[in-house]
């Protein structure tokens, strides 16, 4: 079963502007993580946050964490044609290395 | 340090075949997990193996199984193939401290027909 589920599904912005992408899931966890993936490839870590860590940043990436609401939020700022890809969060049940994966937020940005 | 490697890329097969997928993990690291995606399920947990033993493992049939030698070099088999077993097979390496960063290989793209 899934875990973590995105929010929206898709999403199509020009480049230049700031893209907003939802995760919320449903046990407590220890950590969330956002993975980008191309067009069938495989996955690249993005950014890690520990569940008690309210807010990260990494370059052009935003996250933030919200325990009680059981959601996060992934902010992708000046957005470029290359950031064009899927986007997913990942959650542990507070198993060792045992991730649930939501179903993805499909992001296209327009040059 | 060299990424995760997966052999072969692309499989095609047909129903009732076994398949054996290989994953080699970044020099160093002892956990190994994988997933499998597809369009319908998303990916899905498949199992992780640690110190050549299984220490997760996801909601899966039998015919899903796999293994770690002591390089840390994995596999995984899918026996009595089915049409549904059609999909990308991604494997991921971390250190095996847990509860972190893992890095994924490019997966293997299966197609059973």
């Amino acid at each position: 079963s899934q875990q973590g589920e995105e929010d929206p599904q898709a999403l199509s912005i020009q480049e230049g502007e700031n893209a907003t992408m939802n995760c919320s899931y449903k046990t407590s966890i220890n950590n969330l993580q956002w993975y980008r993936q191309n067009s069938g490839r495989g996955l690249v870590h993005l950014i890690l946050i520990r569940s008690n860590e309210r807010e990260k940043h990494s370059g052009r990436l935003r996250v933030t964490l919200d325990t009680s609401k059981k959601s996060s939020s992934l902010l992708i700022t000046a957005s470029r044609a290359a950031d064009t890809a899927s986007y997913f969060c990942a959650t542990d049940e507070g198993n060792f290395n045992k991730f649930y994966f939501g179903s993805g937020t499909k992001l296209n940005v327009k040059p | 340090k060299a990424g995760v490697t997966q052999t072969p890329r692309y499989l095609i097969k047909t129903r009732g075949q076994q398949v054996t997928l290989s994953c080699s993990p970044i020099s160093g690291h002892r956990s190994v997990s994988w997933y499998q995606q597809t369009p319908g399920q998303g990916l899905q947990f498949l199992f992780e193996y640690f110190s050549e033993t299984q220490r997760n493992k996801g909601n899966f049939p039998g015919r899903f199984s796999g293994r770690q030698f002591s390089n840390s070099r994995s596999e995984m088999n899918v026996s009595t193939l089915e049409l549904g077993d059609s999909a990308l097979y991604l494997c991921a390496s971390s250190s095996g401290a847990g509860r972190e960063t893992q890095y994924f290989g490019p997966g293997t793209r299966l197609l059973v027909l």
